[in-house]
């Protein structure tokens, strides 16, 4: 079945330094999605990348999908300690049927 | 409001007994899931379903089940067959896969724990 695949686990940074967290799958998706998940919480919905090659930006968050449909990454430039929380990829399968997550980085800032 | 609404938010159950989490959404959304997130783990997909009255079995179905007879409703089983189901649920809906707009929203979440 699919698989998604999700580095580094756990990543401390100081405020202020960026961070990256990279997601690849075992198949061709149809689309990534990406959500955070604040300590005790639920994943929250943050984007969607549908085209081969994407990029979008929210802010200080720049989202990126391979030209293979099969890897993604987040990137946070300047990070802050409201940025501390689990972020999950999570891939649609071509059929458009299931959505899997991949296993999540765990973001700890310093302050 | 809309929204998916999870209860309860912690259960508690004696080992042996089979107990029942519920998940309604009022998004008028086909598409229904069920995960487990262990501590400090990611979601494994248990359950889905697209449709009334169907479901498919995820990565970890093995000791629950799952019931679809409205399009609001999509309760989670876990029998006395789950061998370790101390574990937070999660249950979400979309709008129907295929469509452009895919985002999955969760709701609170069960903690239940098995004594």
């Amino acid at each position: 079945g699919q698989q998604v695949m999700q580095i580094p686990q756990y990543q401390h940074v100081q405020e202020g330094e960026d961070f990256t967290t990279y997601c690849n799958s075992s198949t061709t998706l149809s689309n990534i999605q990406w959500y955070k998940q604040r300590p005790g919480g639920h994943p929250v919905f943050l984007i969607q990348l549908v085209k081969s090659g994407e990029v979008k930006k929210q802010k200080r968050l720049t989202f990126q999908f391979g030209e293979a449909k099969k890897n993604s990454s987040l990137h946070i430039t300047a990070t802050q300690t409201t940025d501390v929380g689990t972020y999950f990829c999570a891939g649609l399968d071509n059929a458009g049927n299931m959505l899997t997550f991949g296993g999540g980085t765990r973001l700890m800032v310093k302050p | 409001d809309g929204g998916i609404t999870q209860s309860p938010k912690y259960l508690f159950r004696k080992e042996g007994q089979n107990v029942t989490l519920s998940c309604e959404q009022n998004l008028n959304h086909d598409a229904m899931y069920w995960y487990r997130q262990d501590p400090g783990q990611g979601l494994r997909l248990i359950y889905y379903s697209q449709i009334v009255n169907d479901f498919q079995k995820g990565d970890i179905a093995e000791g629950y089940s799952v019931s679809r007879e409205k399009k609001e409703s999509f309760p989670l089983t876990v029998t006395s067959a789950q061998k370790n189901p101390t574990a937070f649920y999660l249950c979400a809906s979309s709008i129907r896969p295929g469509y452009m707009n895919t985002e999955a929203f969760f709701g609170q979440g069960t903690r239940l724990t098995v004594v």
